[in-house]
């Protein structure tokens, strides 16, 4: 498609369960992002590809979040021994370079229970 | 994590009102964006702004990088039922790091 996508849309799990959240970016677009929506609140960023690379993981709150880009184009977050406080809007974003325009994808909206 | 300050916080406005929000960072930016998101549905860019002083419109929408580089204003005429939603604003600062901080949203209801 033409839009940046994201699977799945929802997501319930367990505390304590692993998940795995996919974006597909823009086709062409070498940057990547990745961001937490918590509700009534804005996109707090969590994590920026350029290409394969992680250029700035500094939103990651802690080590059982992980986000991978092994070709340059899908990526994967993964979130380890889920917490309910992990409940939110994981959205995803791309953009044709570091700085310019992003634009997002629709989200996954994640549940722990 | 951090978020930028926007105010209002919420609005409930008569159709055909004009609306004016703003968003302020301690910090400069040298980039600043403002989107639209509706419920279920991830932010779309309404206008993006690259130099202190520049004013873009889109369509109804008109937004000002602030000449200190530490705010932006969005001003819509004439608001429609459909411009309902949650404004957020992004600003990317200069330290060298291309994550986007993000405001705290306006939630906007407009009255028929």
């Amino acid at each position: 498609g033409a839009g940046v996508s994201q699977t799945p849309s929802n997501k319930v799990t367990e505390k304590g369960k692993y998940v795995e959240l996919r974006c597909d970016p823009i086709s062409g677009h070498t940057a990547l992002y990745w961001y937490r929506q918590s509700l009534g609140q804005g996109p707090e960023f969590l994590i920026y590809f350029q290409g394969t690379g992680a250029a700035d993981d500094s939103g990651l709150p802690n080590d059982r979040f992980f986000a991978v880009r092994p070709e340059g184009s899908v990526s994967t977050l993964k979130i380890q021994r889920t917490e309910r406080g992990d409940s939110a809007v994981y959205l995803c974003a791309s953009s044709t370079g570091a700085g310019e325009t992003q634009y997002f994808g629709p989200g996954t909206r994640l549940l722990v229970l | 994590g951090q978020q930028l300050n926007q105010s209002p916080q919420s609005m409930f406005i008569q159709e055909g009102e004009d609306v004016s929000m703003n968003c302020t960072s301690s910090s400069i930016f040298n980039t600043w964006l403002w989107y639209k998101q509706d419920p279920g549905e991830g932010p779309v860019l309404l206008i993006a702004l690259y130099k202190a002083g520049e004013l873009t419109s889109n369509g109804r929408l008109t937004a000002q990088f602030g000449i200190t580089r530490k705010d932006s204003f969005l001003n819509i005429s004439a608001s429609i039922p459909s411009d309902v939603g949650i404004y957020f604003c992004a600003g990317h600062s200069t330290s060298g790091t291309y994550k986007y901080i993000f405001g705290t949203g306006t939630r906007l209801k407009v009255l028929a």
